[in-house]
């Protein structure tokens, strides 16, 4: 059985880092891109940027560049999302996705992680 | 810079209603068009790939149709679970991004 399972949920305080993970298990994990997506409460999915395990090749939107860092551990199977330095609008669920193949949808989805960042 | 832009942003049906949401992409995409159902507090949930082709387990009542900018996903006959918000995302040239949403309630 395919699962993504997330790390859980934080609380943290402006200009903290933070990572937080997504382990892939049931498939073969080098074989899959790895995405992350944002939401906000009430509002939409935002797409973050995505990583393949197979050659740690990260893709992270121009939205987000800058802002956090995408990376991967093949060996463990997992893959992260980082801040060096949180911001109160990073407040957010965070979820991390399997791409069925490197332009195709997210068919797995992962649990969620809500970051919640407040002073 | 591409957009994705659904419509309604929201709609309200009853159950037994057809209903239809729309996708419009600001460049051609091809076939390259996913739509998603979430329910509040859940993780989304693939429903339709490539435009028009359905996820397994994902019940008969949901079709997808459309290529290059405009797309449509169609629910036949609302189901009382059906109730939720519906996303379109395009995977043609990173970043894959998603339309704003359509929350499906009920009338």
């Amino acid at each position: 059985e395919v699962q993504l399972v997330q790390s859980g949920a934080e609380v943290k305080k402006p200009g903290e880092s933070l990572r937080i993970s997504c382990k892939g298990s049931g498939y073969s994990f080098t074989n899959h891109w790895i995405a992350w997506v944002r939401q906000k409460a009430g509002k939409g999915l935002e797409w973050m940027g995505m990583t393949y395990p197979g050659y740690s090749d990260t893709r992270t939107s121009p939205s987000f560049q800058g802002q956090v860092i995408i990376s991967v551990d093949r060996s463990i199977s997992t893959a992260y999302l980082q801040w060096t330095s949180l911001k109160a609008s990073d407040t957010a669920m965070y979820y991390c996705g399997r791409l069925s193949d490197g332009s195709g949808p997210l068919d797995y989805w992962g649990q969620g992680t809500l970051v919640t960042v407040s002073s | 810079d591409f957009q994705m832009t659904q419509s309604p942003s929201s709609l309200s049906a009853s159950v037994g209603d057809r209903v239809t949401i729309t996708c419009r992409a600001s460049q051609s995409i091809g076939t390259y068009l996913n739509w998603y159902q979430q329910k509040p507090g859940k993780a989304p949930k693939l429903l339709i790939y490539a435009a028009s082709s359905l996820q397994s387990g994902v019940p008969s009542r949901f079709s997808g149709s459309g290529s290059g900018t405009d797309f449509t996903l169609t629910i036949s006959s609302l189901q009382p679970e059906d109730f939720a918000t519906y996303y379109c995302q395009k995977t043609y040239s990173s970043p894959y991004s998603f339309g704003q949403g359509t929350k499906l309630e009920i009338k």
